[in-house]
């Protein structure tokens, strides 16, 4: 079967730096994506990787490990605004996107 | 660039009535668009995935008869949920492939459906 497998929800402190992680298994693989979703919205996009490595992009960065099936999103000098649910996704060999069941990331002052 | 609308952003219904919900890419044409339900606190669920002037292949689960997709042309896709239960109450939301990104899939803003 396919799989994608996320924390549930994590805590982090306004100001801190939080690492999500992400591990999956599916039929093929064209790249993992990381969608940011604020309550009652529809997911935005933060990153996509297809090649193992780092991607930078401001405050955020993602990681992929294709022979560990493994990803991560880093968030840094967290803002208050950054709390909700981050999605990841794998677009698989007939390019669906497979996704996670999301983390809830909780920002405190 | 890559925007994709809904329309409408919410609707309220009665049960057993139809209701349409249309979903545009405004600067690209679309290959491909999906539609996916979200309940509160649960993640995106595909429901099916429709190619511009071919049916809509349907996730398992999912009744083609009740979710009606119509892909006419390359930036229009419209799901219509008929006869609508108070268990049809959900987020819906179309993402759009195509562009210069034949991967990435742009995401509309969803649209909220009650039905009473």
């Amino acid at each position: 079967g396919q799989n994608i497998d996320q924390p549930t929800e994590m805590t982090a402190t306004e100001g801190a730096i939080v690492q999500i992680n992400c591990t999956y298994q599916t039929s093929g693989f064209n790249g993992l994506f990381w969608y940011q979703q604020h309550a009652g919205e529809a997911p935005t996009f933060l990153s996509y990787n297809v090649l193992d490595g780092l991607e930078e992009k401001g405050r955020f960065s993602s990681f992929l490990s294709r022979s560990k099936g493994y990803s991560y999103l880093l968030l840094k000098e967290l803002q208050m605004k950054d709390s909700a649910s981050y999605l990841c996704a794998v677009s698989n060999g007939n390019y669906q996107l497979i996704w996670g069941a999301g983390t809830k990331l909780i920002i405190k002052p | 660039g890559a925007v994709v609308s809904q329309h409408p952003s919410w609707v309220i219904c009665k049960s057993g009535t139809s209701v349409k919900i249309e979903c545009r890419s405004l600067d690209f044409q679309a290959t491909t668009m999906f539609w996916y339900r979200q309940f509160p606190k649960q993640s995106l669920m595909l429901m099916a995935t429709s190619n511009e002037g071919s049916k809509a292949t349907y996730e398992q689960g999912v009744e083609k008869d009740k979710f009606l997709i119509n892909h006419a042309s390359l930036t229009l896709s419209t799901l219509t949920v008929t006869s609508a239960h108070p268990e049809d109450s959900s987020f819906y939301i179309c993402s759009a492939r195509g562009g210069t990104s034949d991967n990435e899939q742009f995401f509309g803003p969803g649209t909220r459906l009650t039905v009473l």
